[in-house]
């Protein structure tokens, strides 16, 4: 299995541009968490999902930001208007949702400029 | 709400020594716990997962304990080695939803 898998690694932007990032499950997860890790706040949840069904986006800081999993495998971040403050690594993780512990994707390092 | 703290947050040894990091949660009705490891630069790495009902794991010189009446769980590092050097995250399971994860500790191993 290649693991979780995220797309694209790096992204540099400018502000008020649309930013989708992307990943893909493990095969057999059906559990997907969307994080965003910088130095001063650590690794915050964003959004997850469950059976591809949404089940905590109180994370998520503001309405320029929106996920989507439209399949089992599959899940995509979206922020529209980017703005520098949204600068992170934003990572993705799958797991079981009985408990298997969680397995990250590499991170996208987001750059808004 | 779960809060999860890691003491110490930084540390610095020697090769060869064994190591202890801590880490605390205030909600003992967790499902499991994690550690992971990040590299600066790097994504997560996967660890050691203890579930609720376990006491230990082990993995080659890793051994994790869990005493969830306390809330506390330690990461020991037999032997360290240069290439251990990174930064430690617990991350305490909630039943059913999401992990939560301390602030890390942030270790440095000297040849």
């Amino acid at each position: 299995d290649a693991g979780v898998i995220q797309s694209p690694r790096h992204e540099v932007t400018e502000m008020g541009q649309e930013v989708t990032l992307r990943c893909k499950l493990i095969s057999g997860h059906n559990s997907l968490f969307w994080y965003r890790q910088t130095m001063m706040r650590g690794l915050e949840l964003l959004i997850y999902f469950n059976n591809n069904v949404p089940i905590d986006d109180s994370g998520m800081p503001e309405d320029r930001f929106s996920a989507k999993m439209p399949n089992a495998s599959f899940s995509t971040l979206k922020i529209q208007p980017s703005e520098p403050r949204d600068s992170a690594v934003y990572f993705c993780a799958s797991s079981l949702w009985e408990g298997g512990g969680y397995t990250f994707g590499s991170g996208t390092r987001l750059t808004v400029v | 709400k779960q809060e999860v703290t890691q003491i110490p947050a930084a540390l610095s040894v020697p090769e060869g020594e064994n190591l202890v990091l801590n880490c605390s949660f205030t909600d003992s009705a967790i499902y499991n716990l994690q550690w992971f490891r990040q590299d600066p630069g790097k994504g997560l790495t996967s660890l050691l997962l203890i579930q609720s009902s376990q006491r230990e794991q082990t993995s080659g010189r890793l051994n994790a304990s869990l005493d969830k009446s306390s809330g506390r769980s330690t990461l020991y590092i037999a032997a360290s080695q240069p290439g251990d050097s990174a930064t430690y995250l617990c991350a305490v399971g909630l039943s059913g939803q999401n992990f939560v994860f301390g602030p890390g500790t942030r270790l440095s191993v000297l040849p």
